[in-house]
């Protein structure tokens, strides 16, 4: 399993951008790397999944360069609702698709 | 909401004691997935079931086993229960079609007390 590295905390204004880097430098050929937050006492909640190049949804952007050794998370103008812990995860697109957690980096938005 | 469902949301144990913790997963979703989360080691993978069989299996203990039932619900059991042993006991599942192979949907966890 490729072993990832992410801040352990960030502090940002509401309404600015975020982004969040995640150092992944052995991930595999097979390996998709998936992002998840995490409020306290609640479980996971999937925000974002990509392969290569970038991918977005409503809620976020990954950035993933062509050598696929780091991604970067971007949230548009968050809010204090955002102050969550993220978990960038890299793991196989075969077998069982279990998820490994790192330590994660907490995020904390300031009014 | 994830549709994930889990039972009960507090449970609190003496040492040495057996416990039950129940998942039903979203309609439709075959995968069912058990972490663990406590202060020291964070979130960890212990096992998944996919449609009654088992597939996979992390950092779970002998103490612990887990099954799958026909109506794709879940059960963790946990036995001869020890202090380390409290921790937030997550259930999430998923369908192996999603376009998304990682997307997975925890339910709102199990709080284990062991006392």
């Amino acid at each position: 399993l490729a072993k990832t590295t992410q801040p352990i905390s960030m502090d940002s204004y509401e309404g600015q951008e975020v982004n969040i880097t995640c150092s992944h430098n052995n991930i595999a050929t097979n390996d998709y790397i998936t992002w998840y937050q995490q409020f306290p006492s609640q479980g996971p909640r999937f925000i974002i999944q990509g392969y290569k190049t970038k991918v977005t949804n409503e809620v976020a952007s990954l950035f993933i360069p062509a050598d696929r050794k780091s991604s970067t998370l971007s949230l548009p103008r968050v809010s204090l609702s955002d102050t969550a812990v993220y978990y960038c995860l890299v793991a196989s697109g075969a077998g069982s698709y279990q998820l490994t957690f790192g330590k994660g980096t907490k995020l904390s938005v300031i009014p | 909401d994830s549709g994930v469902t889990q039972t009960p949301k507090h449970l609190i144990t003496a040492t040495g004691q057996r416990v039950t913790l129940r998942c039903s997963p979203r309609s439709g979703d075959l995968s069912v997935y058990w972490y663990q989360q406590s202060l020291d080691q964070g979130l960890q993978f212990l096992i998944q079931y996919y449609n009654g069989e088992e597939r996979a299996k992390g950092n779970i203990l002998e103490r612990f086993s887990a099954q799958q039932f026909p109506d794709l619900h879940s059960e963790l059991n946990l036995s001869s229960l020890e202090l380390g042993d409290s921790a937030l006991y997550f259930c999430a599942s998923s369908t192996r079609t999603a376009a998304y192979p990682h997307e997975q949907y925890f339910g709102p966890g199990t709080r284990l007390t062991v006392t």
